[in-house]
């Protein structure tokens, strides 16, 4: 199946500081690429996504790059803020016999007052 | 409201002791999912279902039975908890596999196996 690999497992930015988080996959058949946010105690959150055809794609202060001849894509955010202190997953889709969501390990971002 | 409703969200049972955590989704979603979370292990698919009467093995499938009679329903059936079956135990619910706009994911349910 799909291998998602994801890092770094924590980040600590100051406020006001930007934070990149980086996920490499293994199936190049891979076509969807969903990042989910996960504040503490709660249910994780779809913010942001990018499909196999798109470079990039920006939403507000956040931003997902793909590379898909290298496997990767990562998550920027700029301009952290407290409330982005969270636990942040990416995930990958798999179009062939699987067709399922492989998450990452996760990433724990705290953003610093 | 549209939501996917766990229950229960707190669990603590016995080795051996069968229990069913209930999951139900008032979006009329063909796709529902189940998840593990552990600590640095992520998310990991445990069953899925694209319908009703269709269901199949995600990554870590051993121990767990699922059912989907109806489309609403997702049970996740342990027949004999163990204690590595202690986790965080998330449902999911989406139009299609990919959860393009989202997965809708439940409350979660906290299973601890003594």
């Amino acid at each position: 199946g799909e291998n998602v690999e994801q890092h770094p497992s924590t980040l600590s930015v100051q406020e006001g500081d930007s934070a990149v988080i980086k996920c490499t996959y293994s199936d190049s058949a891979s076509n969807y690429f969903p990042w989910y946010k996960q504040e503490l105690g709660k249910r994780p959150q779809l913010i942001i996504d990018i499909r196999s055809n798109v470079g990039e794609k920006k939403d507000q202060r956040i931003a997902v790059t793909l590379n898909k001849t290298a496997k990767h894509f990562s998550l920027h955010i700029t301009e952290t803020q407290p409330e982005d202190s969270a636990v942040y997953f990416c995930a990958v889709f798999s179009s062939g016999s699987a067709r399922q969501l492989t998450f990452g390990s996760g990433t724990q971002l705290t953003v610093l007052p | 409201e549209a939501q996917v409703t766990q229950n229960p969200r707190y669990l603590i049972t016995v080795t051996g002791k069968k229990l069913t955590v209930t999951c139900s989704q008032n979006m009329n979603h063909e796709y529902m999912s189940w998840y593990r979370q552990d600590p640095g292990l992520g998310l990991r698919q445990i069953y899925y279902s694209m319908n009703v009467e269709v269901t199949d093995k995600g990554d870590v499938p051993e121990g767990y039975k699922v059912s989907r009679k109806e489309k609403r329903n997702f049970p996740l059936i342990l027949e004999s908890p163990s204690p590595n079956q202690t986790s965080l135990y998330f449902c999911a619910s989406s139009y299609l596999p990919t959860g393009k706009n989202g997965y809708t994911f439940g409350s979660g349910t906290r299973l601890t196996v003594v």
